[in-house]
């Protein structure tokens, strides 16, 4: 089956304590992306990579760090996690660059306390 | 800056009614107006997009109508049912480079 995969789907953590969400797509897409969704702010893009070693800022990339070692991973970093990254984190792909057709992950509810 | 506006915020409909999100976007310069569909503990998932150079799309009971001079786009859901209680997002789409961008999302409630 053609999917995102994210883990873990929950996590609470406190203040500093880095943390990893993982994320997977087994379609060969190119292009990944990280988004976080707040209420009333919907859906913000955190950093995207458009292929293997090739990332860039979004809108929100501040207290996160991501990497591209393989096509198929695309694993988001918070190395100090902080109250206000709390939130729910949505992991995308599409076939190639920034389609307007994307494939979303399950979701990772992250609460930092 | 904001480049797509989403309005109403929330929406309640009944039952076999007609519901209707709008969006309005900032400049010219995109190829394709989508828009998401969200469950409860789901990840948004493609409903259906349009592209420019339309002035309407449907599929099913799900239809885009798309205004290029007033640079606004809406879908409307016809005889709305239950299932469809959801947040909704439009997003705007440059084909290239630039990275989709998402309206803040309507959640819609149809009640019985």
């Amino acid at each position: 089956e053609a999917q995102v995969t994210q883990n873990p789907r929950y996590l609470i953590t406190v203040t500093g304590k880095k943390l990893t969400v993982t994320c997977s797509q087994n379609m060969n897409h190119e292009y990944m992306s990280w988004y976080r969704q707040d209420p009333g702010l919907g859906l913000r893009q955190i950093y995207y990579s458009m292929n293997v070693e090739v990332t860039d800022k979004g809108d929100v990339p501040e207290g996160y760090k991501v990497s591209r070692k393989e096509k198929r991973n695309f694993p988001l970093i918070l190395e100090s996690p902080s109250p206000n990254q709390t939130s729910l984190y949505f992991c995308a792909s599409s076939p190639h660059r920034p389609s307007y057709e994307q494939y979303f992950g399950p979701g990772t509810r992250l609460t930092v306390t | 800056q904001q480049q797509v506006k989403q309005s109403p915020q929330s929406l309640i409909v009944q039952k076999g009614g007609i519901s209707i999100i709008n969006c309005a976007y900032e400049n010219t310069a995109f190829d394709y107006f989508p828009w998401y569909q969200q469950f409860p503990g789901k990840g948004p998932a493609l409903l259906i997009a349009i592209r420019p150079d339309v002035s309407e799309k449907k599929e099913g009971r799900f239809t885009i109508s798309f205004n290029k001079s007033a640079k606004q786009f809406s879908l409307h859901i016809m005889d709305s049912q239950p299932g469809d209680s959801a947040t909704y997002f439009c997003a705007v789409c440059s084909l290239g480079n630039t990275p989709l961008v998402f309206g803040k999302g309507t959640r819609l409630s149809v009640i019985a």
